[in-house]
């Protein structure tokens, strides 16, 4: 247990399908992450929620939403997935200032969209 | 934006022996942070070392250090006695602020891995 709890641990979902991932930390962050890790690429950085301030990243397509409704809790709703969405999500907290160690991370969602 | 560079996709050491796995980074920030993890079978992103820039001294835990060179942009991580529960993908990570962050936002931005085997 390091802290970082994902769930599901496994999900199957078509592309007309609506889900939601959820992530809880217990370690008194204050910064939470949603990476995307996809076969043969390094992970990809989705959203960032730091300091309770949303941190948009443009490349990340719509049908992504992230919530984060206090620091412990972070989602991550799904609508209309493609195939090549099929991925590992992982989640993960850390302190916002810089230099206080590395991210926890929770052991991912595996998401396949059929 | 920075850039982290795994060349070695896949490694093999036998058990007992000493491994070295290579990663570079692009960079033109002075002051920054870098990390290895380890992502074993089980998924879990394992932190294994840390390693701040201003600090000149390697960084070393236990059976795993590290060669920084700040110069050459390098950061090797050692594995010293290798052990069957080393094998894992191991990844190197560069922690920067996000450039489309207007606050003090960072990201950890990571290499593709290199998948390390142990021979029994």
């Amino acid at each position: 247990e390091t802290g970082v709890t994902q769930t599901p641990r496994h999900l199957v979902m078509g592309m007309t399908n609506k889900k939601s991932l959820k992530c809880e930390q217990h370690l008194g962050h204050n910064a939470m992450y949603w990476y995307k890790q996809s076969a043969k690429k390094p992970l990809e950085l989705m959203f960032v929620y730091s300091l309770e301030e949303r941190v948009e990243n443009n490349s990340v397509p719509s049908r992504f939403s992230p919530e984060c409704p206090n620091s412990s809790h972070l989602f991550l709703h799904l609508h209309t997935l493609q195939p090549e969405d099929s991925a590992l999500y992982l989640c993960a907290s850390s302190q916002v200032e810089r230099g206080r160690g590395g991210y926890t991370f929770g052991s991912g969602t595996r998401l396949t969209v059929v | 934006a920075q850039t982290v560079t795994q060349s070695q996709p896949e490694m093999s050491v036998q058990e007992a022996e000493t491994v070295t796995l290579s990663c570079t980074y692009d960079t033109s920030e002075s002051d920054y942070y870098l990390f290895w993890y380890k992502q074993p079978p089980s998924r879990q992103m394992i932190l294994v070392i840390r390693q701040e820039a201003y600090k000149q001294q390697n960084a070393t835990e236990n059976r795993f250090s590290v060669n920084f060179q700040k110069a050459a942009k390098s950061f090797s991580l050692k594995i010293s006695d290798s052990q069957l529960g080393d094998a894992a993908m191991y990844f190197c990570a560069y922690r920067s602020s996000l450039t489309y962050s207007g606050g003090g936002a960072d990201g950890l931005t990571f290499g593709k891995g290199t998948h390390l085997i142990i021979q029994p």
